[in-house]
């Protein structure tokens, strides 16, 4: 059964960098698929950040493209996700999830990690 | 970019059936993926592929796609069904990207 779970500060400053990783289990992220981060505003709908292929190709949602960087570590299984120059509108509870495709074109995300809230505050 | 539209939200008696729209343009054209929500939980895939279910999703889950309008379809509400839900495409007309409906609040009277 895939598991991922999210880890990394739950507290980040204005204008400094958030950094999250997720760590993958059950499932060899080397073997494919694409990889993806959405987070989720108190209170508000969700938003799509970026998928990254496990050959390190990435989509980014173009809101937040020049802030985002999604990377990949196959030989810790797990994959990672930076935003810099954070602003309280950041603040967010943040999920990773697989999206078990192999193209770009259908990508559903299942299963998703519990979340980890991020509060930009000083 | 691609944009999504969702009732804020739908109310429903138990036993009855729920139907939860996501309007786009020419949605029909495109795969459709739904999630349930519950407070404090993270999303949980009920359809995908317009009107595919994974497993453990019970059958009264079902899903529907055509025109501009996809259709979630949730027979014999239960009260445990109460929850928010959310539509997903994923637009590749520019930019490849994910896009999420603004989710609908389900309540079971």
């Amino acid at each position: 059964q895939v598991q991922l779970q999210e880890s990394g500060p739950g507290l980040v400053k204005p204008s400094e960098t958030l950094s999250l990783t997720c760590a993958v289990s059950g499932y060899s992220i080397s073997s494919g698929y694409y990889w993806g981060w959405i987070r989720q505003p108190p209170g508000k709908g969700l938003e799509w950040i970026g998928s990254i292929y496990h050959s390190g190709s990435t989509y980014y949602n173009p809101s937040l493209k020049s802030r985002v960087t999604i990377s990949v570590d196959t030989s810790k299984n797990q994959f990672s996700l930076k935003l810099s120059s954070v602003t309280a509108a950041d603040t967010a509870v943040y999920y990773c999830a697989r999206s078990p495709v192999e193209v770009p074109g259908s990508n559903w995300f299942d299963p998703w990690g519990q979340g980890t809230l991020v509060t930009v505050s000083s | 970019s691609y944009v999504l539209t969702q009732p804020p939200s739908v109310s429903v008696a138990p036993g009855q059936t729920a139907r939860i729209t996501c309007g786009g343009n020419n949605i029909g054209s495109k795969s459709v993926h739904w999630y349930q929500q519950k407070p404090g939980q993270a999303p949980v895939l009920v359809v995908y592929d317009d009107s595919d279910r994974p497993s453990g999703i019970p059958e009264r889950f079902s899903g529907s796609n055509s025109g501009n309008t996809a259709t979630l379809t949730i027979s014999r509400v239960e009260a445990g069904d109460e929850a928010d839900y959310y539509c997903q495409v994923w637009d590749s007309s520019s930019d490849h990207q994910a896009v999420f409906g603004g989710g609908t609040q389900l309540t079971v009277l």
